[in-house]
């Protein structure tokens, strides 16, 4: 069966910091990878999808960048952390069209 | 661009009462819609799905939603709901180019025993 994980499971980090967040699939090969953010209220903002190793679309300008290294690894990173960063990041994989499988998240908290 | 209307942002109800989660969403062509729930401390799981073919779908826990096209609905039903379905509701609409899931703001369902 598949599975999903990321890490860290939270996170505080000081303004100006890196941020490195890894997201790992496995079970599948190929899987159509996804970044949101969830802020309370304000349901899932995606971020960045991948249907390929080195294929990243961006949804949103910001702060962040994701990298594909592996089939089944996704990398969301930051160069310099902004207060406005802080939130919920979910990691989900998919097959095609169908529906999307998600991780258990990152809580980051930028202070 | 596309999004995703969910009309209630918190609905409390008592054990056996019925539920209905309203969901709208933007975009007139072929769409895949889904719901998914958010129990306390827990992942984000699928509730339900639908593609194609019948309207009527039902999805696990007792739930339903019925996809109406021509008023770009997909409401969320449940004729009686329990305790344990305290939890976080999304609906969630495939966008037009079918890459990624656009939601809605999600809706908190408190149940009291």
């Amino acid at each position: 069966s598949q599975t999903i994980h990321q890490w860290p499971a939270t996170l505080v980090q000081p303004v100006g910091s890196p941020l490195s967040l890894e997201c790992t699939v496995e079970g599948t090969s190929n899987p159509n990878l996804y970044w949101y953010r969830q802020a309370a209220g304000r349901g899932l903002q995606l971020l960045f999808y991948s249907v390929g190793i080195g294929q990243i679309s961006s949804e949103v300008p910001q702060n962040l960048s994701a990298s594909r290294p592996q089939d089944r690894q996704f990398i969301l990173s930051s160069k310099k952390l902004l207060l406005s960063d802080s939130g919920f990041y979910l990691c989900a994989w998919s097959v095609g069209r169908g529906e999307q499988y998600f991780g258990p998240g990152t809580r980051l908290t930028v202070t | 661009a596309q999004s995703v209307s969910q009309h209630n942002h918190h609905v409390i109800l008592s054990e056996a009462a019925s539920l209905e989660l309203g969901c709208n969403y933007s975009y007139g062509g072929t769409v895949n819609l889904f719901w998914y729930v958010q129990y306390p401390g827990q992942h984000l799981q699928l509730l339900l799905k639908y593609f194609s073919g019948d309207p009527l779908v039902k999805g696990i826990k007792g739930f339903e939603a019925e996809f109406i096209k021509s008023k770009f609905s997909f409401n969320l039903r449940k004729p009686s709901v329990q305790w344990s379905d305290t939890a976080e509701y999304f609906c969630a609409v495939t966008n037009q180019a079918g890459t990624a899931l656009i939601f809605g703001k999600g809706t908190t369902l408190s149940v009291s025993s």
